[in-house]
């Protein structure tokens, strides 16, 4: 298995910018979860799935992020409008259950100017 | 409620020492603990979980950790360090409860650095 994929691995966009960011879990896992890490508050939990549906977005920081699921192998994460504040280093991860193990992605770091 | 705690942001010990980065917990039932390792720009990658069974557990990389129950620790050791495994740790726990958090809950991280 390739793991989880995420892209892109690097995005550079302006203040008020549109950004998405995507993630392909691992094949047969039911559970998608968001992270972002930075270093002042280091991993927070923002999103997470469970077979497509979200179950708690509490960490999710504004209306301005919001997140998706169409199907088992794909979620995307958008923030709209961004600033720079967001800057930070993104992580989907997925499990086959709810408290097994997390594979987390390699992350997208992402700079708002 | 369930929280962990990761006392010290960075630990540093020589090559071939023995290291220990440590981690409380607190959970309203019996934990589920975990031990990740992230090595610079990847991402977080699975080192050892306890569950249940034996408090001494092994894990990737000649890690172990060991589980105290009266102490609600669940430090991660190795006898001898490597450089490479200078990166940032991270501990997590779940609650095994019907009322706790389904999902774990992260540490904040402690860097390891390994001198030659």
């Amino acid at each position: 298995d390739a793991g989880v994929i995420q892209s892109p691995r690097h995005e550079v966009t302006e203040m008020g910018q549109e950004v998405t960011l995507r993630c392909k879990p691992i094949s047969g896992h039911d559970y998608l979860f968001w992270y972002r890490q930075t270093m002042m508050r280091g991993l927070e939990l923002l999103i997470y799935f469970n077979n497509n549906v979200p179950i708690d977005d509490s960490g999710m920081p504004e209306d301005r992020f919001s997140a998706k699921m169409p199907n088992a192998s794909f979620s995307t994460l958008k923030i709209q409008p961004s600033e720079p504040r967001d800057s930070a280093v993104y992580f989907c991860a997925s499990s086959r259950g709810q408290a097994e193990t997390q594979y987390f992605g390699p992350g997208t770091r992402l700079l708002v100017l | 409620a369930q929280s962990v705690a990761q006392p010290e942001d960075q630990v540093n010990v020589a090559e071939g020492n023995p290291l220990t980065v440590k981690c409380t917990y607190s959970v309203s039932g019996n934990p589920y603990l975990f031990w990740y390792v992230q090595y610079p720009n990847r991402g977080l990658q699975f080192l050892l979980k306890y569950i249940t069974g034996d408090n001494l557990v092994k894990g990737s990389y000649g890690f172990e950790a060991e589980f105290n129950k009266s102490q609600t620790s669940f430090h991660l050791k190795k006898p001898s360090a490597l450089v490479s495994d200078s990166a940032l740790y991270f501990c997590a726990v779940r609650d095994s409860t019907s009322g706790g958090s389904y999902i774990p809950t992260f540490g904040r991280g402690t860097s390891l650095i390994v001198h030659p």
